[in-house]
């Protein structure tokens, strides 16, 4: 496809299970970011990927969450142990590279409901 | 600080009516870009304009125009002759130079409600 897709679209886990969320990028992107968007923190910066690495995983907000980058291209963004305050929608988008004059193109999304 | 402020929570305006919606921004990253999003009640995020930190001219895309006073370190959306499809949520961004990867910092958005 043209846009960058996510998988699954919706997830609803028990608190405690371990969760994986996915994300295609758009074909030819060096750059791939992980967001989070939240009721009570609106928008914030998870990780993002440069190739295959990721140089900056400050804003992960525990060691409960990791991710990964595979061929340059399909990203999965794992998180351990969930909890309720994980709840969120989890965006991931790509660039052409990191250079700032390169808009970045955004997934539909995947809504994660920790019960 | 806050890096990106967006000060109207909600704004309303009649159809085919021009509207403003606000953002200011603090960086002392002389290289930077500023980005518009419009988020629709389906929750994607749509890129609709961006300007450049060197940028002499305000940007345009169609209807949507930028107001980029940087002195004032300003980067305002005007949205011409609104539709009814305009209503969504509205986001003004950040990519700075300095910052690693150039992530987006956006601010806490704007409600645009577009009534006939």
């Amino acid at each position: 496809g043209a846009g960058v897709s996510q998988s699954p679209s919706n997830k609803v886990t028990e608190k405690g299970k371990d969760v994986e969320l996915r994300c295609d990028p758009i074909s030819g992107h060096t750059a791939l970011y992980w967001y989070r968007q939240s009721l009570g923190q609106g928008l914030e910066f998870l990780i993002y990927f440069q190739g295959n690495s990721a140089p900056d995983k400050s804003g992960l907000p525990s060691d409960r969450f990791s991710a990964e980058r595979t061929g340059g291209s399909v990203s999965t963004l794992t998180i351990q142990r969930t909890q309720q305050e994980d709840s969120a929608v989890y965006l991931c988008a790509s660039s052409l590279t990191v250079v700032t004059y390169n808009e970045q193109f955004f997934g539909p999304g995947t809504r994660l409901t920790v019960l | 600080a806050q890096k990106i402020t967006q000060t109207q929570p909600g704004m309303f305006v009649q159809e085919k009516e021009a509207v403003t919606l606000d953002c200011t921004y603090d960086t002392s990253d002389p290289s930077y870009g500023l980005f518009w999003y419009k988020q629709p009640s389906s929750g994607e995020m749509i890129f609709l304009i961006y300007q450049g930190s060197y940028d002499q001219q305000n940007a345009t895309e169609g209807r949507y125009s930028l107001n980029f006073q940087k002195a004032r370190k300003s980067a305002n959306l005007v949205i011409s002759a609104s539709q009814l499809g305009d209503s969504a949520m509205y986001f003004c961004a950040m990519r700075e130079d300095g910052t690693s990867g150039s992530r987006l910092t956006f601010g806490e958005g704007t409600q645009l409600t577009v009534n006939p």
